[in-house]
This record gives C-alpha cells, sequence and structure tokens, in this order.
C-alpha cells in the first residue's frame, strides 16, 4: 500500500499558488518524497523530489517539514494546464525502486 | 530534452491473442520498469528491469507477462494470451544507473481486449 495519504481534490484560482499537501508519518530516514502528475491519461510527468532540505525547480517547490512526516508541494502560479492528478510517493527500495502509487490529489485550477 | 518513447499509443486485441508493448528508453537509462492503470484505478507497479534480467515483479506479472531487452534500445512487454481484464494503460519508465536517479515515464499505450 502507498504510504502517503492526500485529500482527494482541491480548487485553486488561476495564477494563485496552489499548495498541495501530502502526509507520510511512516516515512523512513533514508526514503525520499516524489511527486508527479497525471493529465488526463496521460504518463506520469516527473516534477520533483526531496530527502530533507526543501527543494525548489522551474515547475515547483517542495518544503518537507522538520520531522518529515509531511510535505507541501507548491506550484507557485497555478495555470489552467495544471489541473491534472498530482501524487505524492514516498520512494521504497534503493537503485532498483519502485514507484508505490496512491489516489493522489485531483486538482482543479479555476479561471 | 530527451525523453521515453512507447509504441503504439493504442491496442485493441482480442481475448486470447499476443501483444507486445514497445518501449524506447532514455538513451543512456539502463533501469527499466513497467506500469499499469487501468481506467480510473491506481498506477501499479508490473516489472523492473536491469542488466537483461529482471530485478523485481509484482504479483500481476505472472507467467501470461514476459519482458525482454531485444536490441540495445527497445524494452518490450508481451502478454501471451491477454484477458479482458487486461486492459489498461501500459506505462514504461526508465532511470540512469545511479541510485535515487528520478524514473521517466513514457507516454502510455492504451490497450482494449474485446
Amino acid at each position: 500500500d502507498a504510504k502517503t495519504t492526500q485529500p482527494t481534490s482541491m480548487d485553486c484560482a488561476e495564477g494563485r499558488a496552489a499548495n498541495l499537501p501530502c502526509n507520510h508519518s511512516t516515512i523512513s530516514g533514508n526514503e525520499y518524497v516524489y511527486w508527479y502528475r497525471q493529465i488526463h491519461s496521460q504518463g506520469p510527468q516527473y516534477i520533483i523530489h526531496g530527502l530533507k532540505n526543501n527543494e525548489t525547480n522551474e515547475m515547483a517547490s517542495l518544503i518537507i517539514t522538520e520531522d518529515r512526516k509531511s510535505s507541501t508541494l507548491i506550484l507557485p502560479h497555478a495555470t489552467l494546464r495544471d489541473t491534472a492528478v498530482y501524487y505524492c510517493i514516498v520512494r521504497v527500495g534503493g537503485s532498483n525502486y519502485q514507484l508505490i502509487w496512491g489516489a493522489g490529489t485531483k486538482l482543479i485550477i479555476k479561471p | 530534452e530527451p525523453e521515453v518513447t512507447q509504441t503504439p499509443s493504442h491496442q485493441v486485441t482480442q481475448m486470447g491473442q499476443e501483444v507486445i508493448l514497445r518501449c524506447v528508453p532514455i538513451s543512456n537509462h539502463l533501469y527499466f520498469y513497467w506500469y499499469r492503470q487501468i481506467l480510473g484505478q491506481k498506477v501499479e507497479f508490473l516489472v523492473s528491469f536491469y542488466n537483461n534480467e529482471i530485478s523485481e515483479k509484482s504479483e500481476i506479472f505472472d507467467d501470461q507477462f514476459s519482458v525482454e531487452r531485444p536490441d540495445g534500445s527497445n524494452f518490450t512487454l508481451k502478454i501471451r494470451s491477454t484477458k479482458l481484464e487486461d486492459s489498461a494503460m501500459y506505462f514504461c519508465a526508465s532511470t540512469r544507473i545511479s541510485s535515487g536517479e528520478t524514473q521517466y515515464f513514457g507516454p502510455g499505450t492504451r490497450l482494449l481486449v474485446l
């Protein structure tokens, strides 16, 4: 089973920051938090990942709490094209790892 | 930017027929994966592959499934005798050799078994 819990759905106004929470209270010290998204039934798209520190790239920011039991994905200026299902995944395994997917959060960006 | 490609994008087959789904991973990647997603359900891990052998497989990946890297670029998933419940999106993913590398996914093949 997935090691994460996420809200089923969220709305966000276009142009505003979208903050997607994720709980992973049983995460181990060497397990990464990954975020992917899936638009319609397209292939999952990698967004960002982190271990302990906050991370930022051209798509998003990832804020991980100090106890690592939860994290937040931030899309700083959401557009209509960001409407998708967002998956928070704790990576299980070593170099050859599998991703265990939950149901994700359906994010709807409204004009 | 390099990306994983998959063919065909759609495949319709009759129950009991064999299908081969093809993937071209990113060129310098050495770990390969297949996942599937039944309509409206979660993405599920099927199998991982490295150094020309299966590294790990799920309970879904039974004797009807096989994977192969027939040449230096392609990675295939074969379903020997398709069942109605094999209808799903099948996604290929790949990573580089280093541990902790991100899995990058292809666009998927939509398989419909009639």
